[in-house]
């Protein structure tokens, strides 16, 4: 079975400033997906950004960026220039790559605040 | 861009009745849906895979009798809570693949918070 961790319950960052959050995940597949989530207040998930594992390029969206470190089974998220509305829960997730849907396993979640 | 409509956005029920949330996709078809439950300041926890014409695949410790998931069409997923308690009380997301967003990629729908009084 895989499992994702966060190890950072809460961050908060000054506006503009960049910020990380950690995600680590265990599995025995090959293809798979890792994704960030984010749920502001609203609790609407939104997805932020999408890595494939067999890219060893790293994903970026505008001001979101991850390091992907296969090996090490390690999936970061740097939010550069933070904004206020940035404030919300990130939630890390894994999902096996199959023709079909396929289930999300997400992380505990890691609450961000951005202050002014 | 695709969109999942989830109803009621707030439900408040007595013990004892049950409560039907839709999930339904708006402008894609969805052959598998997803159900999840999130409790407050926590992650989601996924309930079940709601298969469009058969019956849902329920995760271990979910009571299949107690969350009943019919996914009839290819654009809707119900899920009922039976004889809701105060317990059942959460906030559910459903959740479907569009394709056109990219393979493997879910779309969620805005929740559903279920109040058991």
């Amino acid at each position: 079975a895989q499992t994702v961790t966060q190890s950072q319950p809460e961050m908060s960052v000054q506006e503009a400033e960049t910020v990380t959050l950690s995600c680590t995940y265990d599995t025995s597949e090959s293809n798979y997906y890792l994704f960030w989530y984010k749920q502001p207040p609203s609790r609407q998930m939104i997805l932020v950004i999408r890595q494939e594992a067999y890219k060893q390029q790293n994903a970026t969206e505008n001001r979101f960026s991850v390091n992907f470190q296969k090996a090490a089974k390690s999936f970061s998220l740097k939010i550069s220039d933070s904004q206020l509305g940035d404030t919300a829960m990130y939630f890390c997730a894994f999902m096996k790559r199959s023709q079909g849907a396929q289930k999300l396993v997400f992380g505990q979640g890691t609450r961000l605040t951005i202050n002014p | 861009g695709a969109v999942v409509s989830q109803h009621p956005s707030r439900v408040i029920c007595k013990s004892g009745t049950s409560v039907k949330i839709e999930c339904r996709s708006l402008d894609f078809q969805a052959t598998t849906m997803f159900w999840y439950r999130q409790f407050p300041k926590q992650s989601l926890m996924l309930m079940a895979t709601s298969n469009e014409g058969s019956k849902a695949t329920y995760e271990q410790g979910v009571e299949k009798d107690k969350f009943l998931i019919n996914h009839a069409s290819l654009t809707l997923s119900t899920l009922t809570v039976t004889s809701a308690h105060p317990e059942d009380s959460s906030f559910y997301i459903c959740s479907a693949e569009n394709r056109a967003s990219g393979a493997n990629v879910l779309t969620f729908g805005a929740g559903s918070r279920l109040t058991v009084l």
